[in-house]
């Protein structure tokens, strides 16, 4: 099992221009993720999907959109790129059932993303 | 408004040594967990706390949740260059989203041989 994949591993992006940061799971987890990182901030989660067909805003979305294609497969839309998207971006997956089970968040490597 | 804070922020020790991190709410967490990150990967879960007062052991790492369920804490003994990383606490919240964590900013680990 791969676990969680993301694509790309790296990114360097113009202001404005638009990309689609990928995301799946093997695992047959309902729920997935979106986090960014960045230094003294910590993780923050960008967008949400607790099962297949529906998303939610978490902390942080503005700037951002997502798409659960399937039950494997979610992805992040960044339309026009700014400065301020320059972070490491993390999908994350977790088994939906027993309350304390649905909170172990499973994390793919990570996106390097830089916006000049 | 940050809901977890860990301490110390930043901690650089020697091979061998001993350590405590913390993370601390004015929240009550349903559960919470522990996760280590090294440099360029993503973040690892090591354990899920779940009861009040809960201790549990992974080898040399012992990891507690208080007795309120408001904070917790990560016991390092003997300390090796391998359990060099961040280290990130993430609760639970009650009433939240199923599957949403809190997470807090990090406690990064450097042990040096």
């Amino acid at each position: 099992n791969a676990g969680v994949t993301q694509t790309p591993k790296f990114q360097v992006l113009k202001t404005g221009q638009s990309m689609t940061l990928q995301c799946a799971q093997d695992m047959n987890h309902n729920s997935m993720y979106w986090y960014r990182q960045d230094p003294g901030m910590g993780l923050r989660l960008i967008y949400y999907s607790a099962s297949e067909g529906t998303t939610d805003k978490g902390e942080v979305p503005n700037g951002y959109n997502v798409s659960r294609l399937n039950k494997r497969e979610f992805s992040l839309r960044l339309e026009s790129a700014a400065p301020s998207q320059t972070s490491v971006y993390f999908c994350a997956s977790s088994q939906q059932g027993a309350a304390v089970f649905s909170y172990e968040q499973y994390f793919g490597p990570g996106t390097r993303l830089t916006v000049t | 408004t940050q809901l977890l804070e860990q301490s110390p922020q930043f901690l650089s020790i020697q091979e061998g040594e001993n350590l405590t991190v913390y993370c601390n709410s004015s929240s009550v967490f349903s559960s919470l967990q522990w996760y280590r990150q090294e440099p360029g990967e993503g973040p690892v879960l090591l354990v899920t706390v779940v009861t009040g007062g809960e201790v549990k052991k992974l080898k040399r790492l012992t990891f507690q949740f208080g007795d309120a369920r408001k904070d917790s804490s990560l016991h390092i003994t003997a300390a090796q260059p391998g359990d060099t990383g961040l280290y990130l606490c993430a609760g639970a919240r009650y009433g939240g989203s199923q599957g949403n964590l809190i997470f807090g900013k990090g406690t990064k680990l450097s042990v040096k041989p």
